[in-house]
């Protein structure tokens, strides 16, 4: 299994709501990152876990809470957002916390705020 | 301060044309390099990379880049283009573990 799965594709929510964004992997990668994109513009990290611990926190508002409960899966919990976090959001892992190792991307979700 | 920078906000190309999409870095010390393909509505597609050793780099779907350090420089490139090639090409630099990403450049190979 060489892929990046994440759940769901799409996701709208009210400003008021509580939703999660669900990524797994099966290629036994021990990093695993969480970015946003907006519409034709780069991902921006935001979350980077090495070995089940926070490594990297971009200075992200804390309404977005990650979560990797495991070396395979990865959450992002949603909570009080806002229209402009309104984005794609992509989950990636890589074998390890170096320098050389590429990053496998799964498709994203879509995220609407109301 | 790392950063990458993809000159071109878009390329043209006719199918069969050779193609080049443009990247410049600024790191300190060595450069770890990354080329990635974005498909409408999909995840980033890792192409190819360049850590150390030979200045051609060969990757997936026929492409290839070429590292000049002397002009800090990662261009991607491909020797006959597909329409199906048609995407959104971003240059990236690892640096301490963090994926600097350059604007992006929209490649147009039309028939």
């Amino acid at each position: 299994d060489t892929e990046v799965t994440q759940t769901p594709k799409h996701l709208v929510m009210g400003m008021t709501n509580k939703k999660s964004l669900k990524c797994e992997q099966h290629m036994g990668h021990r990093a695993m990152y969480w970015y946003k994109q907006k519409a034709k513009k780069p991902p921006e990290l935001m979350f980077v876990y090495s070995y089940e611990k926070l490594s990297i926190n971009e200075s992200v508002p804390s309404r977005f809470s990650p979560e990797c409960p495991n070396s395979s899966l990865l959450n992002l919990h949603l909570h009080a957002l806002q229209p402009e976090d309104s984005a794609l959001y992509l989950c990636a892992s890589s074998k390890g916390f170096g320098t050389s190792n590429e990053q496998f991307f799964g498709p994203g979700t879509r995220l609407t705020v109301l | 301060a790392q950063s990458v920078a993809q000159p071109e906000d878009q390329v043209n190309v006719a199918e069969g044309n050779p193609l080049t999409v443009k990247c410049t870095y600024s790191v300190s010390g060595n450069p770890y390099l990354f080329w990635y393909v974005q498909y409408p509505n999909r995840g980033l597609q890792f192409l190819l990379k360049y850590i150390t050793g030979d200045n051609l780099v060969k990757g997936s779907y026929g492409f290839e880049a070429e590292f000049n350090k002397s002009q800090t420089s990662f261009h991607l490139k491909k020797p006959s283009a597909l329409v199906s090639d048609s995407a959104l090409y971003f240059c990236a630099v690892n640096n301490f573990n963090k994926f600097y990403f350059g604007s992006g450049t929209k490649l147009n190979v039309k028939p």
